[in-house]
Order: C-alpha cells, then sequence, then structure tokens
C-alpha cells in the first residue's frame, strides 16, 4: 500500500532554514504530482505547495512563495520541502501528500518544525 | 481565509441525521475536482472518511455519505453517534491556485 515518511522537523530560531523530507513507496511515484500541507497548533489544514510529476513545475502558497522550495529525486522516490528564513507563523505539523483524481488521497503522519526564538 | 467554506459547527443528538456543507467556486469544486473528507482526532493525522465526492474508504460506516451539486459538496452523517465527534474537513484542488485547498473545518458535536 502506499506510504508516506517524512523527517527532518525540529525546532529553529527565526530566520534559520530547514529541509524536510518524504520517503515514498507502494505507488509508481515518478508518475504522482506531490503536495505539501500544513496545520499550525490548533488551526485547519493549509495547501503549501506542490510539484509535477516530472519535478520541472512547483506552485506555492502566497504565505511561503520565495522562502519555501519544494523539489523531488524520483530515483529516490523523494518529496523535498526545503524551507528558509523561517518565521513564528512557520510552526505547524508538515504533511506531504498524494492527491491524484479519483484516488483515495494518501498522507503521512506529520513531521512537526517549532520556530521559536 | 480558506479558499472553501464550511459552517464553524454542526450538533445533533444520537441517531439524528446532519450534513456538513463544503462552498467552492468555478475554479475547484465547480470544475469538477475531487473533494474529499477527513476526520480528524486531536493530535493524530487527517484520516480520509469520503474521497472521489462520493467513495467511502473500507473501514468507514456506511452512515457517511457524500455529495456534489455545482460549487458545493456535502457530507452527511446518519444515525449519529457519539464516537463521530470530531473535526471534519474538505478538500479540493483549484485550477487558479494550481494547489490543494482546503475548508476551515466543522466540529461534529453529539449532544
Amino acid at each position: 500500500q502506499v506510504q508516506l515518511v517524512e523527517s527532518g522537523g525540529g525546532v529553529v530560531q527565526p530566520g534559520m532554514s530547514l529541509r524536510l523530507n518524504c520517503v515514498a513507496s507502494g505507488f509508481i511515484f515518478r508518475k504522482d504530482a506531490l503536495y505539501w500541507v500544513r496545520q499550525a497548533p490548533g488551526k485547519g489544514l493549509e495547501w503549501v505547495a506542490a510539484i509535477s510529476d516530472d519535478g520541472k513545475i512547483p506552485h506555492y502558497a502566497d504565505s511561503v512563495k520565495g522562502r519555501f522550495t519544494i523539489a523531488r529525486d524520483n530515483a529516490k522516490n523523494t518529496l523535498y520541502l526545503q524551507m528558509s528564513d523561517l518565521r513564528n507563523e512557520d510552526t505547524a505539523i508538515y504533511f506531504c501528500a498524494r492527491v491524484n483524481y479519483g484516488d483515495y488521497p494518501s498522507w503521512g503522519q506529520g513531521t512537526p518544525v517549532a520556530v521559536t526564538s | 481565509q480558506s479558499v472553501l467554506t464550511q459552517p464553524p459547527s454542526v450538533s445533533g443528538a444520537p441517531g439524528q441525521r446532519i450534513t456538513i456543507s463544503c462552498t467552492g467556486s468555478t475554479s475547484n469544486i465547480g470544475a469538477g475536482y475531487d473533494v474529499h473528507w477527513y476526520r480528524q482526532l486531536p493530535g493524530t493525522a487527517p484520516k480520509v472518511f469520503i474521497y472521489a465526492i462520493t467513495k467511502r474508504p473500507s473501514g468507514v460506516p456506511d452512515r457517511f455519505s457524500g455529495s456534489r451539486s455545482g460549487t458545493a459538496a456535502s457530507l452527511a452523517i446518519t444515525d449519529l453517534q457519539a464516537e463521530d465527534a470530531a473535526d471534519y474537513y474538505c478538500q479540493s484542488y483549484d485550477s487558479s491556485l494550481r494547489g490543494l485547498v482546503f475548508g476551515p473545518g466543522t466540529k461534529v458535536t453529539v449532544l
């Protein structure tokens, strides 16, 4: 079955950087667009970034545009989220997700990021 | 501010039927993109309860059903039970944003 396992979260100070990873299995990784979604404490779900199956076309939410970079390595079945210039409001649990038309959506368990001085 | 609109809360007595609405626009739900419904308990990852508008994963009771009409979708829960109390989120895709869109979540309370 589809598995998505995030890692790389942690506690960082404002202005610092962090890279999240998501290792995938159970599907043909190179054929699917993938997403990052986050949830701040006590808040709802917020889409962060998307990337096409070949990794050439990224899209970002306005809240992270210019600071976050989504990328993927299809040879390693791994999705990345490079986060720079982190702010307190970036504190959240970050999930990677596979959401295809007509198909069952799959999410990882999430990795927590805390931005605090 | 969420792209999709949901009521903040819905409540009902055990055994009753409730519905949760999810209103979007012509660039998401109205464009024919899938709508998925998630249930989330505190401290846990969202769990899929309805996907592709009407499909129910194995293990989800048939008391749960989904539908879509125009730019809106709905989640219905019949024979409401205490264990149904949770937060429910709708999600679709938006062609303008080129990304996923979510509702703000609806808190279901069983009276």
